[in-house]
Parts: structure tokens; C-alpha cells; sequence
């Protein structure tokens, strides 16, 4: 089945380490889209990519970044993991005419200790 | 700054029951509106979307648009208590490609 896939599912750091978050699709999406998600809140979008293009929201912090080598692979890097920076964090994927209709993968959680 | 906003509940209603969620935002030019929905510890999943004034039914669910009072609800007929979960509403410009999501309603369908 065409699908959306993150790794690690969980993902444990020290505080200041840096940590890279991977998303890969088979759905041939030509949008990646990563969101930071904390318990009760609505998912933060980060970055999206049309194609190799490359968005950053305005209010992400530089702390935060993406490579998207290919199509199906995008990756998120935190460069020095702060306290605040556990959450849920969520890659999505759609066709670029219809942006509005996302396939989520399942999420990685992190962790920062 | 766009806002989109929604009553954090929990919202409970009894098994068989018409369930209400609602929504309001704030950017006039929005044209595309979504709910997704998100079990807990799990991922949002797309339930239904909406582009016109009006109602747009799918099974169990009916999306409601009133762009005029800039509202968009979603009624759940027949709640289940796997329909329990967490509602988001979603709203998407012409002049942007991201969707803005609201912080969720918690729906709880109690047997």
C-alpha cells in the first residue's frame, strides 16, 4: 500500500545533541510538509517542499531544518535539541494542486533529556 | 495573523446521538476548508473537505460552510464510540499553500 513513513517512531536525545528525523512516501507526492505537534495543540507547520523547493515558516526557529535528497525521502534535523523542542513530529505529503488533502505518517516523538 | 479556532471540549454525547463541532476563522480569503481526525498518539487522518456555502454529506458526516459568518461545522450522525477522538479543522488560502490547523475538538461517544 502506498503510505507514508517515518523513522524512528520514538526517538530519545540529550539535551543539545543533534538528532535527524527521517519521512519517506510511496505516494509519489510531490509536497513534503513537516509539523511539530505538542500535546493539545493544533500541528505547527515547519517547512514544506514543493518539488526541491524549499519553505520556511517565518516563526521556525533556525534551530530547525530539512534536506529533501530526493522525491521520497525528506529529513528534519534539530541542530541543538532544547527541553522545549519534545513533541510529536508529524511529515505529510500531498499533490501539489490539492494541498489541502494530506497523508500523514504515523509521527516520530521526541524526547530530549 | 490567520486564526483558526475551535472549543477544546471534551465534547460527550451518548451513543446513537448527533454529534456538533464547530469552527470559526478569521481569514476572509480562506476558500478551502478540512476536518481531520486524530485518535490519540496517532496521526490526523482526512475526514471530509468543503469549498461551497452550503452542506456536503459523506456517510455519518456532514461538513456545513457559511463563509458569510466565516463558520464551518461538522455534525456526526449516529456517534459511535470509535468516532472518539480528537477533530481538527483545517483551513487553506488561495494565497497559501499551508494549512492552518485549529487546536482540535475532543469528541467523546460514550456507550
Amino acid at each position: 500500500d502506498a503510505m507514508v513513513i517515518q523513522n524512528p517512531r520514538y526517538q530519545v536525545t540529550q539535551f543539545g545533541k543533534p538528532v535527524t528525523l527521517s519521512c519517506s512516501q510511496t505516494l509519489n507526492h510531490n509536497v513534503m510538509y513537516w509539523y511539530q505537534q505538542k500535546s493539545s495543540q493544533a500541528p505547527k507547520l515547519l517547512f514544506h517542499y514543493y518539488d526541491k523547493d524549499f519553505n520556511n515558516e517565518a516563526d521556525t526557529p533556525d534551530n530547525f531544518q530539512s534536506r529533501r535528497p530526493n522525491t521520497s525521502f525528506c529529513f528534519l534535523d534539530i541542530r541543538s535539541p532544547g527541553l522545549g523542542d519534545a513533541a510529536m513530529y508529524l511529515c505529510a505529503t500531498s499533490l501539489r494542486g490539492r494541498t489541502g488533502t494530506q497523508y500523514f505518517g504515523p509521527g516520530t516523538r521526541l524526547l530530549v533529556l | 495573523q490567520k486564526e483558526v479556532e475551535q472549543n477544546s471540549g471534551p465534547l460527550s454525547v451518548p451513543e446513537g446521538a448527533i454529534a456538533s463541532l464547530n469552527c470559526t476563522y478569521s481569514d476572509r480569503g480562506s476558500q478551502s476548508f478540512f476536518w481531520y481526525r486524530q485518535y490519540s498518539g496517532k496521526s490526523p487522518e482526512l475526514i471530509m473537505f468543503i469549498y461551497s456555502n452550503g452542506d456536503k454529506e459523506d456517510g455519518r458526516f456532514t461538513a456545513q460552510l457559511n463563509k458569510a459568518s466565516q463558520y464551518v461545522s461538522l455534525l456526526i450522525r449516529d456517534s459511535q464510540p470509535s468516532d472518539s477522538a480528537t477533530y481538527l479543522c483545517a483551513v487553506n488560502s488561495n494565497s497559501g499553500y499551508a494549512l492552518n490547523f485549529g487546536k482540535g475538538t475532543s469528541l467523546l461517544v460514550t456507550p
